[in-house]
Formats: C-alpha cells, sequence, structure tokens
C-alpha cells in the first residue's frame, strides 16, 4: 500500500493553456474520485470513478474537463483552455466498496496567470 | 438540500487538554454518513472517523470520538489529550445514502495546540 499519488505536485500555466493530471490510486481500490479544493475552504466534488466507469460529474465539472480511468487504474484530468478561476488544488481519493472514508493524494496545485 | 455547517474558523487548546470541533448538518435523506478529515500543512486529508446515521452508539478512534446527535443534526469532533501534531485544518463531512457518490464537506476549523 503506497497510498494515492498524484503528479505533478504544482502546475503553473498560461490563461488558454490545457493541463492535464494524473493519479494513481491504491492498487486495490476500485473507486475513484477527484475534488477540487480553493484556499480557505474545504474539497468540493468533481467526478467519481467505479473501475473504468465514470458514473458521477458534477455540475461543477464544466465541458472544459474531463476525467479517465482508461483501465479501471489511474485517473487523469484535464482542463482545456484554462482560466484564472481554474487556479485550486486538484485532489485525488480512493477507497473500495466496504470502506466508508477516502484515502487522498496530496494533490496537485494549479496556477494559471 | 446537503450542508455542512463549522462555525468555529479557529480553535486553540493547550496541550494534552481534550477540545470538542463543532459540526452541524443539514439532510432529508434518512441514511446518511459522517465523516472528519485532517488536513495538516503538508496538505493531505487524512479520514480519521466515521458514524452512520443509523449506529446506536457514537464513534470512536484512538483520540477521536464522534458526539453524535441526530435530532440537533450535529457531529462533533472531540479529541482528547491533544498533542501538538495535531495542529491541523479538520473537516467535517456526510455523504447521503442516496445522493449519488459525493461527499460534501464544511469549510473546517484550524485548531492550534499550545505547549
Amino acid at each position: 500500500d503506497t497510498g494515492v499519488s498524484q503528479n505533478p505536485r504544482h502546475k503553473i500555466t498560461k490563461r488558454g493553456q490545457n493541463v492535464t493530471f494524473r493519479c494513481d490510486p491504491i492498487s486495490e481500490h476500485n473507486r475513484l474520485y477527484w475534488y477540487r479544493q480553493t484556499l480557505g475552504q474545504g474539497p468540493e466534488f468533481l467526478t467519481y470513478f467505479q473501475n473504468e466507469a465514470q458514473l458521477e460529474k458534477s455540475r461543477l465539472l464544466s465541458d472544459r474537463f474531463s476525467a479517465e480511468r482508461p483501465k479501471g487504474s489511474f485517473s487523469t484530468l484535464e482542463i482545456q483552455r484554462t482560466e484564472q478561476g481554474d487556479s485550486a488544488m486538484y485532489l485525488c481519493a480512493s477507497n473500495r466498496q466496504g470502506n466508508h472514508g477516502y484515502t487522498f493524494g496530496s494533490g496537485t496545485r494549479l496556477t494559471v496567470v | 438540500a446537503q450542508k455542512i455547517t463549522q462555525t468555529q474558523p479557529g480553535m486553540f487548546v493547550q496541550e494534552k487538554e481534550a477540545v470538542t470541533l463543532d459540526c452541524t448538518y443539514d439532510t432529508s435523506d434518512p441514511s446518511y454518513g459522517l465523516f472528519w478529515y485532517k488536513q495538516p500543512s503538508s496538505g493531505e486529508m487524512i479520514f480519521l472517523i466515521y458514524q452512520g446515521s443509523y449506529d446506536q452508539q457514537n464513534a470512536t478512534e484512538g483520540r477521536y470520538s464522534l458526539n453524535f446527535q441526530k435530532a440537533r443534526k450535529s457531529a462533533n469532533l472531540v479529541i482528547s489529550a491533544s498533542q501538538l501534531g495535531d495542529s491541523a485544518m479538520y473537516f467535517c463531512a456526510m455523504r447521503e445514502d442516496t445522493g449519488g457518490f459525493k461527499t460534501i464537506f464544511g469549510a473546517g476549523t484550524r485548531l492550534f495546540v499550545k505547549a
């Protein structure tokens, strides 16, 4: 159990550029979640995968955001045409059926300049 | 609509004393789960404790206990024998069993433990 791994840890990008983040969950965890956290707030739910199926998406997830989990293992979150309002910490979490809490990764901090 | 309220932006506690962090919630779902997470300055959220809405007894995990008062819709976290390493942000969270898979989080309480 090596924990949930997220890369990169930090990303600075210019407005209008596309960015992609990666999350590697704990290997036996079939459930994967993406959250976004802005300064001074709790995490906000973005999307949920069970194995490779994306079962739930927040209305916060505009059409500029897309997430995949192609083989039910790692996941990617892509933001197209980034805006300054996208600046936040993007957190990935995983668990398996029967678990109550999540195991979170350390997050990817995105700064859009 | 589901909602979590944490009214204490910051709390101070003396090392070795107990502290209670407040959390109230709102839901119309009779079946739900309540959670507390810790977020140290390193940023990684750490799951602490879980309480199901039908659990008869308050949850406990080591020095953490959840004071669940269903009628008042409160789920306060009690940390006993505070340690310097307990200094962190603490988030209360809830997931409705019929509300999909999302967990909603409160705004958090920052705890400072004084030596």
